[in-house]
């Protein structure tokens, strides 16, 4: 696609509940990032996968969160038993290379977790 | 461990009054210092990629410089339309360590 795409836009979930975002990467991107943005926070970083592996896994919050990646393409941000402090826009990233190469950020996922 | 802290939080500016945003860091072994813009509810994109110290890129009215531990985003006669949260990051070998940004509107 033109540019990386994101899905759900939005996410309204109850505590307790599992969700899954979604992330389409720009086609022929090797690398792909997901970071967290709280509101008046800065980007927190997740996860890095390149190709289907994950070097860093060293942001994740908790292992209530994981993440995968499928033919060097899609990937699956999933957290488990929904906590309100996960409440957050999860924004998804990819990349021709390593950091060489200018990220291109999705227009990220709201999750609400009421 | 990594940090980035821009200021000022929030900038507001007539149109054509010209004014600087900055970036200190402190990263190790640090691979570029970018700077990103970001309009609400879209995600952040991309400005520019400054490599090494005395390195200076421009772009329309947006001219980013970086030292050995500050960048600085000036912004020449802004428009309305460079109302935006502007987003400093220093990444290492993959990892993009981000600031908390600074919004700036600029009013006509």
């Amino acid at each position: 696609g033109a540019g990386v795409s994101q899905s759900p836009s939005n996410k309204v979930t109850e505590k307790g509940k599992d969700v899954e975002l979604r992330c389409d990467p720009i086609s022929g991107h090797t690398a792909l990032y997901w970071y967290r943005q709280s509101l008046g926070q800065g980007l927190e970083f997740l996860i890095y996968f390149q190709g289907n592996s994950a070097p860093d896994k060293s942001g994740l919050p908790s292992d209530r969160f994981s993440a995968e990646r499928t033919g060097g393409s899609v990937s699956t941000l999933t957290i488990q038993r929904t906590q309100q402090e996960d409440s957050a826009v999860y924004l998804c990233a990819s990349s021709r290379y390593r950091l060489d190469e200018k990220l291109f950020f999705g227009s990220g996922t709201q999750l609400s977790v009421l | 461990e990594d940090q980035v802290t821009q200021s000022p939080e929030a900038l507001r500016l007539q149109e054509g009054e010209s004014s600087s945003l900055n970036c200190s860091y402190t990263v190790s072994g640090l691979r570029g210092l970018f700077w990103y813009r970001q309009d609400p509810g879209k995600g952040p994109e991309f400005l520019f990629t400054l490599y090494s110290a005395g390195e200076e890129k421009e772009k329309e009215r947006l001219k980013a410089t970086l030292t050995k531990k500050e960048s600085f985003l000036h912004i020449t006669a802004p428009k309305p339309e460079d109302s935006a949260t502007y987003l400093c990051a220093a990444g290492n070998d993959y990892k993009l360590s981000f600031g908390a940004g600074t919004t700036v509107t600029v009013r006509a």
